[in-house]
């Protein structure tokens, strides 16, 4: 069976800081990856994916992910954080029929 | 991208009832989900709900405590039967686009 891990539950960075929130996956096949936002008050947004080709992905607002298979992971980038990126952000896996799998989450607190 | 509306976006209710959500999507989709996401949680794929066929349900998830309706390629319906506390929840309807999952607002539970 597959899981995703995201190591860290709550960070809380000042604005313009840079941002890396972890996520390593376990599955043996070929997979689909994912990083959705949930912003306070809000559903559950597609930030950017991968699912071949380039490693390095660009997302909507500025976001990044780079997959690294030799370590099955998937790590979510911003080179410079804003308070408006204050939000839940969740990795998640699809191995097959669609149906993901996802991490806890991080809580993301950006301080002005 | 798939616009999904939940009815109702929340409700408070009595042990011991039932409560039925609906999701509706914009356009026809083979396949929808349903996700339960508990507090403090991440979201957990309850089961799949393929128009014409019978419901596929993840390990922990019932038919009996979930039945779940498909009765054309736009709507679907989750029953929450029975409930006690521990089913206080949001309840999630998601469907695959082509670039990956879109989800409802969400269904928040609570049930006292």
């Amino acid at each position: 069976a597959q899981s995703v891990s995201q190591h860290n539950h709550h960070v809380i960075l000042s604005e313009a800081a840079s941002l890396e929130l972890g996520c390593n996956y376990s599955y043996g096949g070929t997979v689909n990856l994912f990083w959705y936002v949930q912003y306070p008050g809000q559903h559950l947004q597609l930030l950017l994916k991968y699912f071949s080709g380039d490693p390095l992905v660009k997302g909507i607002k500025g976001f990044e992910a780079e997959f690294i298979k030799s370590k099955f992971s998937f790590n979510l980038r911003k080179p410079s954080v804003q308070w408006s990126d204050t939000a839940e952000y969740f990795c998640a896996l699809e191995a097959g029929s669609y149906q993901l799998t996802f991490g806890k989450g991080t809580k993301l607190s950006v301080i002005p | 991208s798939a616009v999904i509306s939940q009815k109702p976006s929340r409700d408070i209710c009595q042990r011991g009832t039932s409560l039925t959500i609906q999701c509706q999507v914009d356009s026809q989709v083979t396949m929808m989900f349903w996700y339960r996401q508990q507090p403090g949680q991440s979201l957990t794929l309850i089961a799949t709900a393929n128009q014409g066929s019978e419901a596929t349900y993840e390990s922990g998830f019932v038919i009996d405590k979930f039945p779940i309706s498909r009765p054309n390629l736009t709507f679907s319906t989750l029953t929450v039967s029975n409930m006690s506390p521990e089913d206080s929840s949001i309840y999630l309807c998601s469907v695959r686009g082509t670039v990956g999952a879109f989800f409802g607002q969400g269904t928040r539970l609570t049930v006292v």
